[in-house]
Formats: structure tokens, C-alpha cells, sequence
């Protein structure tokens, strides 16, 4: 156990529709990463919070948007899906920044229908 | 943006067989960070190598990062059917930089 709490573990909807992924870090860690991770492309970096700040923004979508919450829990919000955005998606948390250990939570595995 | 290219991407073995995969970049990473996923798991971390030239070993897994600081291995001695699944390199640049990993390497192993 990671101590990373990922919901829901599965979600299934249809295209043009908009989903929330949410992530609870473990405690005491301040970063929240979300990664998209397909067959196809592997683990890709999509947005990183830090303590409530936007801090790194990687291959996200402009139809994606992120926020961390002062729990630090944090919120993937996926909108006017397609069928391209099946995939697992992760969030991870670290104590600070890119050289700390990543824990990662079980991943909410998103199927676009 | 730093790549890191990880070969192969594919490796089947039987067990008791030794195994090495590469994780490399034309970047300079301050720290190169090991994972292994698992089927509907999260990646979870092996080990992190700060230094050039670092070896560390953890039991029959031994890692290496290279003199430059660009590259990377892993060796497995000996594999058994336990250490079969998803490895992940990837690179951290500096304290507040993003890590930024590699497709992977698929690795089963065999009975």
C-alpha cells in the first residue's frame, strides 16, 4: 500500500461527457503528480501541484484541468471526453520535487465509449 | 524536453536466466530513479542512483548509473517468474523539476 488513494478505480462513459478523478496523497506530502499512462505512449506527465500551486504543466489537454485543494487532495477534471483519452491515470505524490520517491496510487482506469 | 529511451522494450526469459535493461539520454539527469509496475498496480519505486558512476544492489537486481549521468542500467541475476513486469526509468532534474520517465521495458519471465 502506497499510501495513495486513487477513486474511482474504474470508470466507464461516453464520448462529449465529463469526469472527476480524484487523488488523496500521502500524508504529509506537499506535490501531487498526474500522469496519463497508455499502451501506446507510456507514462506521460500531465500537470504537478505543490502545496495548492500550480507548479509544472506537461502534455495536458486544454479540455483537462487540475486542482489542489488545501487537504491536498487533489482533482483531475476531464471534460468533452473522446475516445482517445482511455487510459490509466495515475497520480503520484512526493515529499517535494523531481528527486524525491514517487508513490503512486492504483491508477482510475478511464474507458471512453 | 529530456527523453529517456529505455531497450528493449521487450524481454522474455526463462527462470535462472540473467537479464539487463537500458534506460538512456542525450541529458544530464541529477538522479535516475528505478520502477516496476505490475498489471493494474501503480509503478513502485526499486531504487534511486544520485551519482555518477553509482552501482547499488538490491538482493539479485544491481543498478548502475552512468560516469555522465546520462544513462543507466539494471541487471537481474538469475530471474525468477516474481520479477516479471513493467520497468520504468526515470530521470529527475533538479529539486522542483518533474521526473521524467521512459516507456519501459516489458519483462516476463518464465517457470
Amino acid at each position: 500500500d502506497s499510501g495513495v488513494t486513487q477513486t474511482p478505480k474504474h470508470l466507464i462513459t461516453a464520448t462529449g461527457q465529463r469526469v472527476t478523478l480524484r487523488c488523496s496523497p500521502r500524508s504529509g506530502d506537499l506535490s501531487v503528480y498526474w500522469y496519463q499512462q497508455s499502451l501506446d505512449q507510456g507514462l506521460q506527465f500531465l500537470i504537478h501541484y505543490y502545496n495548492g500551486e500550480e507548479r509544472a504543466k506537461g502534455n495536458i489537454l486544454e479540455r483537462f484541468s487540475a486542482q489542489q485543494f488545501p487537504d491536498l487532495h487533489s482533482e483531475l477534471n476531464l471534460s468533452s471526453l473522446e475516445l482517445g483519452d482511455s487510459a490509466l491515470y495515475f497520480c503520484a505524490s512526493q515529499v517535494g520535487g523531481g528527486n524525491t520517491e514517487a508513490f503512486f496510487g492504483q491508477g482510475t482506469r478511464l474507458t471512453v465509449v | 524536453t529530456q527523453l529517456l529511451e529505455q531497450s528493449p522494450q521487450f524481454l522474455s526469459i526463462q527462470e535462472g536466466e540473467n537479464l539487463t535493461v537500458y534506460c538512456n539520454s542525450s541529458s544530464v539527469f541529477s538522479s535516475l530513479q528505478w520502477y516496476r509496475q505490475e498489471p493494474g498496480e501503480g509503478p513502485v519505486l526499486l531504487v534511486t542512483v544520485v551519482t555518477g558512476g553509482e552501482v547499488k544492489k538490491l538482493k539479485r537486481l544491481t543498478f548502475q548509473f552512468g560516469d555522465a549521468r546520462k544513462d543507466s542500467s539494471l541487471h537481474i541475476t538469475a530471474a525468477q517468474p516474481g520479477d516479471t513486469g513493467l520497468y520504468l526509468c526515470a530521470g529527475g532534474s533538479g529539486s522542483w523539476g518533474k521526473l521524467q520517465f521512459g516507456a519501459g521495458t516489458q519483462v516476463v519471465v518464465t517457470p
